[in-house]
C-alpha cells in the first residue's frame, strides 16, 4: 500500500545549527506536500507547503526541497532555536481517480530536540 | 478566526459509556477530517467529508464509531460503546483545497 516515512525518529541539534528532517513517500502521483511541527499537547500546525511542480520553497528560516526522482522531501530549519523542539511531520496528498484532491497522509513523526 | 474549535479538550470516560467528540471547522472550508493520534500508530485518518458529505470512512476502526456534519459549521464524532484501546487524542481538521488546519484536539481516556 501506499506509504509515507521518514528517515530519521529523532534529531538533536545545538542552538543555533542547521537542522534537516527527511521523508520519504511512495507514490509518484503525489502533488501537494506539507511539513507540520506538533508541539506537546497540541495539534499539529501547518509550516510550509510545496506542490510538485516545484522543488524548492523558502519561508521564514524554513526551506522544503522536494526530489520527485527520488521520492524524497526534506525540511531544513536554519539557525535552529529551542522553540523548534518539537515533532516534526510531513504530509502527503495522494491523486487518486484523477481527482485533484485526496486524504491527507502523515509520516511517523520525527522527535526535534534543541540544546542551549 | 478562531481556527478549528474542538471540544472537549478533556474527556476521561468509562469503559462501555458513549462518547461524543465536536468539532467546528474553519467558515469557509469544505473539507472535515477527524484524525486521532497515539503512540503506536501515530496520525490516522478515520473519516473526512467535503460539502457536508462524507467522502471515505476506510479508517473508522469499527462500528463503534460514527461521524456526522450535519452543517458546513459542525461535526461529531462518536463512539458507542467506548472500550479503553479508544484512549488516544481526535484531532479535527478543516481545508481548503490546500489550505489544513488542525484543531487543539480532544484527550480521551477510556478507563
Amino acid at each position: 500500500g501506499e506509504s509515507v516515512g521518514l528517515h530519521l525518529p529523532t534529531l538533536s541539534v545545538q542552538e543555533g545549527d542547521n537542522s534537516i528532517i527527511n521523508c520519504a513517500y511512495s507514490n509518484s502521483a503525489s502533488d501537494y506536500f506539507i511539513w507540520y511541527k506538533q508541539e506537546s499537547g497540541k495539534g499539529p500546525q501547518f509550516i510550509i507547503d510545496i506542490r510538485s511542480n516545484m522543488d524548492k520553497r523558502q519561508g521564514q528560516r524554513v526551506t522544503v526541497l522536494l526530489n520527485k526522482t527520488v521520492k524524497h522531501l526534506s525540511l531544513q530549519i536554519a539557525a535552529t532555536q529551542p522553540g523548534d523542539s518539537a515533532v516534526y511531520f510531513c504530509a502527503v496528498n495522494f491523486i487518486a481517480g484523477g481527482t485533484s484532491y485526496g486524504k491527507l497522509t502523515f509520516g511517523q513523526g520525527t522527535i526535534l530536540t534543541v540544546h542551549p | 478566526d478562531a481556527g478549528v474549535i474542538q471540544s472537549p479538550r478533556h474527556e476521561v470516560t468509562e469503559m462501555g459509556q458513549e462518547v461524543t467528540l465536536r468539532c467546528k471547522p474553519i467558515s469557509g472550508h469544505d473539507y472535515l477530517f477527524w484524525y486521532r493520534q497515539t503512540m503506536m500508530r501515530g496520525l490516522e485518518l478515520l473519516i473526512y467529508f467535503n460539502n457536508n458529505v462524507p467522502i471515505d470512512d476506510s479508517g473508522m476502526p469499527e462500528d463503534r464509531f460514527s461521524a456526522k456534519m450535519p452543517n458546513a459549521s459542525f461535526s461529531t464524532l462518536k463512539i458507542q460503546p467506548s472500550e479503553p484501546r479508544d484512549s488516544a487524542v481526535y484531532f479535527c481538521a478543516s481545508s481548503t483545497l490546500y489550505g489544513y488546519t488542525f484543531g487543539s484536539g480532544t484527550r480521551l481516556t477510556v478507563v
